[in-house]
């Protein structure tokens, strides 16, 4: 059973370009949660959703931030225009039934 | 307000040894959850032990064991016998469960270092 997968590990983007990252969860799992890691500090709570809802996004940026969870494929992290502030770690977590969470290896955003 | 106090931003260990890593939380919810987690240089989260509100005994997974201490909101995590592999970032975590969102909220983190 493979655990939470991530794409790209890591990607760069120069300032005003999008990044997206993606997220598939573990087989079973409807629910993902994203999270992001500045350097130097703990993960920080983004976003919460269900297959094809969004539950909770009380942690998301008001601006350019959107996450998406369809019915089919993996998990989307989209972030418009970015900016070098946005530089950090986004970790996805899947769980069955809104319980245990299992995290993803991460990917690391660098904005030049 | 801080949920989840982490004091001790670096710890150092001497190998074989045992180590505390202190965590205090805040909560108001009667049920919850505390987690521990390790981040190794190569950055992924690595879970290693939960504790839950109501469990009556302190959590046990190996060389980690949890110190629950309810009524002074503190969960602290005790490695045993350090290994240069223990040599990590690790993060308290909490998830308040009346949010039934399972949403976790991370501490800021310890840094240990095993030394040789």
């Amino acid at each position: 059973n493979a655990g939470v997968m991530q794409n790209p590990r890591h990607l760069v983007r120069r300032r005003g370009q999008e990044a997206r990252l993606r997220c598939s969860p573990m087989k079973g799992h409807s629910h993902v949660y994203w999270y992001r890691q500045l350097p130097e500090e703990g993960l920080k709570f983004m976003v919460y959703l269900q297959k094809e809802n969004i539950i909770d996004e009380s942690g998301m940026p008001k601006e350019r931030f959107s996450a998406e969870f369809p019915k089919e494929g993996p998990s989307i992290l989209r972030i418009q225009q970015v900016v070098r502030g946005d530089s950090a770690a986004y970790f996805c977590a899947s769980s069955p039934f809104g319980s245990e969470q299992y995290f993803g290896p991460g990917t690391r955003l660098t904005v030049t | 307000a801080q949920k989840i106090t982490q004091t001790q931003p670096g710890m150092f260990v001497q190998e074989k040894e045992a180590v505390t890593l202190d965590c205090t939380y805040d909560t108001s919810d009667p049920s919850y959850g505390l987690f521990w987690y390790k981040q190794p240089s190569s950055g992924e989260m690595i879970f290693l032990i939960y504790q839950g509100s109501y469990d009556q005994q302190n959590a046990t997974e190996g060389r980690y064991s949890l110190n629950f201490q309810k009524a002074r909101k503190s969960a602290n995590l005790v490695i045993s016998a350090s290994q240069l592999g223990d040599s990590a970032m690790y993060f308290c975590a909490m998830r308040e469960d009346r949010t039934s969102y399972d949403k976790v909220i991370f501490g800021p983190g310890t840094s240990l270092s095993v030394i040789p």
